[in-house]
């Protein structure tokens, strides 16, 4: 199975700082990464997917990067919504693998 | 809008059984995949299962591989989950997803708020 290892776990950020999260994958996975947000109780949010797409309805501040085995998502200016977990999805190879997750407080 | 909403958790003895429901709407169900995806208290997410658009095509996680059962009925846009040997290590919340494609799993796009399952005696 590929892992994909999320840094850091949790990361500690003030409203409209830029925060920066890592997956790297444990092998090339192009760019078949996807990346959602999870706040308590609820089922995840998609923000992006393909690396790079930006799902319809999410802000612009959100914007992800990367390809092969190392991505990156970034939130620019952040906003009291966006203290949540983060977590990416691999999707090149069977089976559907996740990172553990970052929390972002 | 798009809604996906969960039902038939519970708690359920080691070794039982139960069958879970995702019901879709605001969308043509019948032409995406879906998945079950579950979270264990206070864990990340687990991909479980996934089926095709047609029902033609399934893979399941080898942790449920044998006692989980994936279907769907497009006629009442519902997915199913039948679970059976359940174990304390399938407690969790249940997600149902839908993927962006029709035929092979890429990612997901909508998710529902979950239902939890118990497992324990």
């Amino acid at each position: 199975d590929i892992q994909m290892t999320q840094s850091p776990s949790s990361l500690s950020a003030s409203v409209g700082d830029t925060v920066t999260i890592t997956c790297r994958a444990s092998q090339d996975i192009s760019n078949w990464i996807a990346w959602y947000q999870q706040k308590a109780e609820k089922g995840p949010k998609s923000l992006i997917y393909a690396a790079t797409s930006l799902q319809s309805g999410v802000p612009s501040r959100f914007s992800g990067d990367g390809s092969g085995t190392d991505f990156t998502l970034t939130i620019s200016g952040l906003q009291p919504e966006d203290f949540a977990t983060y977590y990416c999805q691999q999707f090149d190879t069977y089976p559907i693998t996740f990172g553990q997750g970052t929390r972002l407080e | 809008q798009v809604q996906l909403v969960e039902s038939g958790g519970g708690v359920v003895q080691p070794g039982g059984s139960l069958r879970l429901s995702c019901a879709a709407s605001g969308f043509t169900f019948s032409t995406y995949a879906m998945h079950w995806v579950r979270q264990g208290p206070g864990k990340g997410l687990e991909w479980v299962a996934f089926m095709r658009h047609d029902g033609t095509t399934i893979y399941y996680a080898d942790s449920v591989k044998g006692r989980f059962t994936v279907s769907r009925d497009n006629s009442k846009d519902t997915l199913y989950l039948q679970m059976t040997g359940l174990r304390s290590e399938d407690t969790a919340v249940y997600f149902c997803a839908k993927d962006r494609m029709d035929i092979v799993p890429t990612s997901f796009d909508y998710w529902g708020q979950g239902t939890l399952v118990t497992v324990s005696s």
